[in-house]
């Protein structure tokens, strides 16, 4: 079975601050990783995923993760925080096999941005 | 703008009721899964469909069902509703190739009450 934790479920940064967004994951083998972002009222959008090659993968606003397995950490960063950021933010595991599509999310982290 | 287009955005129902929620995916987009996303957490994974076929399932009852149509639409459906089934639906689909490492784009979600 796969878990993923999200520490902090809510974290507050000033705008222009680093942001850091903590995502550890429990998988039997290395799985396929993401990032999502959900603003208010809304679906989630794909910031960014990790499944094979460079361990540190760029996404979408500015944002970045690094795959580390021996801590089986995907953390997000983003050097420098913007008013817009502030949304709910979730990690997601999901396994390598094909045809098995099932993601695993973490609680969610609620990041405030302070002006 | 994933291309993942769910209706109604809204609904009220009441307990015992049925409901029939609806997802229109991108041509192309062979795998959809349904999530359901209580206030306050991560999405739960309820099942997924490949080429109009059940192969995967979530911790849900069978009251939970679904239908993938050769068009890239598909269906949720719940019988006997229950007040905790009060939640945003998500529906998410994923390109054919790549893979399997293709990640799933998310629709807006339909929020459905039960009353």
């Amino acid at each position: 079975a796969q878990s993923v934790t999200q520490l902090g479920s809510h974290v507050s940064v000033s705008e222009g601050a680093l942001v850091l967004l903590r995502c550890n994951y429990s998988s039997s083998v290395p799985p396929y990783l993401f990032w999502y972002v959900q603003y208010p009222n809304q679906g989630l959008q794909l910031l960014l995923k990790y499944t094979t090659g460079a361990t540190l993968v760029k996404g979408i606003n500015g944002f970045e993760a690094e795959f580390k397995k021996s801590e089986t950490s995907f953390h997000l960063t983003k050097p420098s925080a913007h008013m817009s950021d502030a949304a709910e933010y979730f990690c997601a595991v999901r396994s390598p096999n094909f045809g098995n599509e099932k993601l695993t999310f973490g609680t969610g982290t609620r990041l405030t941005i302070i002006p | 703008e994933t291309g993942v287009t769910q209706s109604p955005t809204h609904l009220i129902k009441t307990r015992g009721q049925q409901v029939t929620l609806r997802c229109s995916s991108q041509s192309g987009h062979n795998t959809v899964s349904w999530y359901q996303q209580a206030l306050g957490q991560g999405p739960q994974f309820i099942f997924q469909y490949y080429r109009e076929e059940e192969n995967g399932r979530g911790n849900f009852p069978p009251r939970f069902s679904g239908l993938q149509f050769p068009n890239y639409s598909s269906e949720l459906n719940v019988n006997a509703l229950e007040l905790d089934d009060s939640a945003l639906y998500l529906c998410a689909s994923r390109p054919e190739g790549m893979g399997g490492r293709g990640a799933q784009y998310f629709g807006p979600g339909t929020r459905l009450l039960v009353l």
